[in-house]
């Protein structure tokens, strides 16, 4: 099955810093890879995606790269705001719908005022 | 995006008794729904595929007796944990992918306290 490993577990930057989580997969099948933020004790968002056939994303301050020769993508966040502090997941899938998504271990972000 | 609901968001109960969860998709049908087992710092754990019509699918290691999964129309799946005890108490959420795109939206999650 698919194995998604995600680094650093925690990270702590300065408001107005960039903010670096990488992910790694296993599964060459997988195609689907969408970013989660989530706040304690809430559901998980989405926040941005990507699919296979894009290297880049971008959608205001955040970004998410693909290289899918080396399996591995990251989420890219720009001029950190504090409202930024939760824990994020990466995760990859193989569409179409239905099929399993398997969730990094997520990084805790910590954005200093 | 679309919206998954998700209910209770908080049971406390007492040890041996059963409880019953449901994940709704409101807007959109989910012919396979996803639930997952979060403890306090940590990843989402997935423990079984809902599928409407059919048998859940269940991750190794998760009991089927224990959690019990109906998905019985394409809007609503339901978790049941059956004699709870203290060791089950956790956050509980439940995911929907929504057709054609493919994109997994969460309920709101349910926080099982056994007593």
């Amino acid at each position: 099955g698919e194995n998604v490993e995600q680094h650093p577990s925690t990270l702590s930057v300065q408001e107005g810093d960039s903010a670096v989580i990488k992910c790694t997969y296993s599964d060459s099948a997988s195609n689907y890879f969408p970013w989660y933020k989530q706040e304690l004790g809430k559901r998980p968002q989405l926040i941005i995606d990507i699919r296979s056939n894009v290297g880049e994303k971008k959608d205001q301050r955040i970004a998410v790269t693909l290289n899918k020769t080396a399996k591995h993508f990251s989420l890219h966040i720009t001029e950190t705001q504090p409202e930024d502090s939760a824990v994020y997941f990466c995760a990859a899938s193989k569409a179409p719908t239905g099929n399993q998504f398997y969730f990094g271990t997520g990084t805790s972000l910590t954005v200093i005022p | 995006g679309a919206v998954v609901s998700q209910h209770p968001s908080r049971v406390i109960c007492k040890s041996g008794t059963s409880v019953k969860i449901e994940c709704r998709s409101l807007d959109f049908q989910a012919t396979t729904m996803f639930w997952y087992r979060q403890f306090p710092k940590q990843s989402l754990m997935l423990m079984a595929t809902s599928n409407e019509g059919s048998k859940a699918t269940y991750e190794q290691g998760v009991e089927k007796d224990k959690f019990l999964i109906n998905h019985a129309s394409l809007t609503l799946s339901t978790l049941t944990v059956t004699s709870a005890h203290p060791e089950d108490s956790s956050f509980y959420i439940c995911s929907a992918g929504q057709p054609p795109n493919e994109k997994l939206f969460f309920g709101s999650g349910t926080q099982l306290s056994v007593l």
